[in-house]
């Protein structure tokens, strides 16, 4: 099942940043923060992970909160590109725990 | 390298027929993950195999099945198809089972 919570949809406009929302309250110490996102019926793409620091790579950012009960995944700057569903995922680090409960995700605008 | 590739990307059967779908991990990923996409129930985990091993199983019938062979290449097969299995069909791969999946583009079956 599901662990977290995200809005059903936001909307941003082009060039500024997007600031996408999650919630884990249940996360436990060995488990992880994903995110990927899914462009129209593709296959879901990995963006990034996190266990407790923030992470930056070249697609974006991850802010986990002090208590780990939320986070923030951040698109500098956005364009049409970035349009899709975002999911974000927690997911235990242990042996055969390698299946992704994906829930609903934030279906995310970029508005020109 | 390359990426995960799914074949075919599209198929149209009948109901009570069968279905093979297979999937080519990226190189060196030795763990392939399964998991169908519909518009009333989301992503949902199929099954994980990894050294030529089912190591994890999500709630789907007995009609679901897959396999993977020596050089890492999975198969999944739907028997007595349905219409309710109509859907897209993903695979996703990872160099090991905690790892980070990658996904293909997946497969898309309609059953009429």
């Amino acid at each position: 099942d599901a662990k977290t919570t995200q809005p059903t949809s936001m909307d941003c406009a082009e060039g500024r940043a997007a600031n996408l929302p999650c919630n884990h309250s249940t996360i436990s110490g060995n488990e992880y923060v994903y995110w990927y996102r899914q462009i129209h019926s593709q296959g879901p793409q990995y963006i990034i992970h996190g266990l407790k620091n923030n992470e930056t790579n070249e697609m974006a950012s991850l802010i986990i909160t002090e208590d780990r009960k939320s986070s923030t995944l951040i698109l500098p700057h956005a364009t049409l590109r970035d349009t899709a569903v975002y999911y974000c995922i927690v997911r235990p680090f242990q042996t055969g725990a390698n299946n992704l409960f994906f829930g609903t995700g934030t279906r995310l605008t970029v508005i020109p | 390298k390359a990426g995960v590739t799914q074949t075919p990307r599209y198929l149209i059967k009948t109901r009570g027929q069968q279905v093979t779908l297979s999937c080519s991990p990226i190189s060196g990923h030795r763990s392939v993950s399964w998991y169908q996409q519909t518009p009333g129930q989301g992503l949902q985990f199929l099954f994980e195999y990894f050294s030529e091993t089912q190591r994890n199983k999500g709630n789907f019938p007995g009609r679901f099945s897959g396999r993977q062979f020596s050089n890492s290449r999975s198969e999944m097969n739907v028997s007595t198809l349905e219409l309710g299995d109509s859907a897209l069909y993903l695979c996703a791969s990872s160099q090991d089972t905690q790892e980070t999946q990658y996904f293909g583009p997946g497969t898309r079956l309609l059953v009429l």
